[in-house]
């Protein structure tokens, strides 16, 4: 069964950092593209990054160019998101989602965290 | 970006009606439709991907049709597990976009 739990998130003042992680179990870890994707309370959803399996190829959101980087550690299966100059916008959940392409890339995505919410005030 | 603009934004539906939800897309997303549930509280789930393949798992009293702009989600006598909002999402474009989401209510 996949598993994909998020922690990290929190409370952090404006302009401040934070770095999520997303512990991945069940499945082949190194072999699949994952996924950054948030949720404003209440509101619709937002592809924030994704990155592949080996770590290669990364691509952002325009929303967070320059101020997040994903990257991954194949070795503990875990996945990760670095986040800089945070704006009360980025307030959110955010969501590690595994793609459902596996080690092609398809841009579904399969399986879903339960999410940490930030908070940026 | 593309943009996904679901209808109706909020339906109110009685158990064991058939409900249909579309998405339209700003310019062509070819098949690469998917479609999302989200419960109050959780996370979403997938349920269809490509406009028309079924998710593992997922009760075939859900499909999904069309190609290009038009893409619509049908729920074939509702169940109360299905109350929930859908979201549509293109992955034509990388990252791909959202729909705003579609809320299904007990009438």
């Amino acid at each position: 069964e996949v598993q994909l739990v998020e922690s990290g998130g929190g409370l952090v003042q404006p302009g401040g950092s934070l770095r999520l992680s997303c512990a991945a179990s069940g499945f082949t870890f190194s072999n699949s593209w994952m996924h950054w994707v948030r949720q404003v309370p209440g509101k619709g959803l937002q592809w924030v990054a994704r990155i592949s399996g080996d770590a290669g190829s990364t691509t952002y959101a325009d929303s967070v160019k320059g101020r997040c980087t994903i990257s991954r550690d194949n070795a503990k299966n875990t996945l990760y998101l670095q986040m800089n100059s945070l704006s009360d916008e980025d307030t959110a959940v955010f969501y590690c989602v595994r793609d459902k392409g596996g080690s092609y890339y398809h841009g579904v995505a399969a399986d879903w965290g339960q999410g940490t919410l930030v908070t940026v005030s | 970006d593309i943009q996904m603009t679901q209808s109706p934004s909020s339906l109110s539906a009685s158990l064991g009606d058939r409900v249909t939800i579309t998405c339209r897309a700003s310019e062509s997303v070819n098949k690469f439709l998917n479609w999302y549930q989200q419960k109050s509280g959780k996370a979403p789930t997938l349920l269809l991907y490509d406009a028309s393949t079924l998710q593992n798992g997922v009760p075939s009293r859900f499909s999904g049709s069309g190609s290009g702009t038009d893409f619509t989600l049908t729920i074939d006598s509702l169940q109360p597990e299905d109350f929930a909002t859908y979201f549509c999402h293109q992955s034509f474009t990388t990252l791909g976009t959202f729909g705003q989401g579609t809320k299904v209510e007990l009438k």
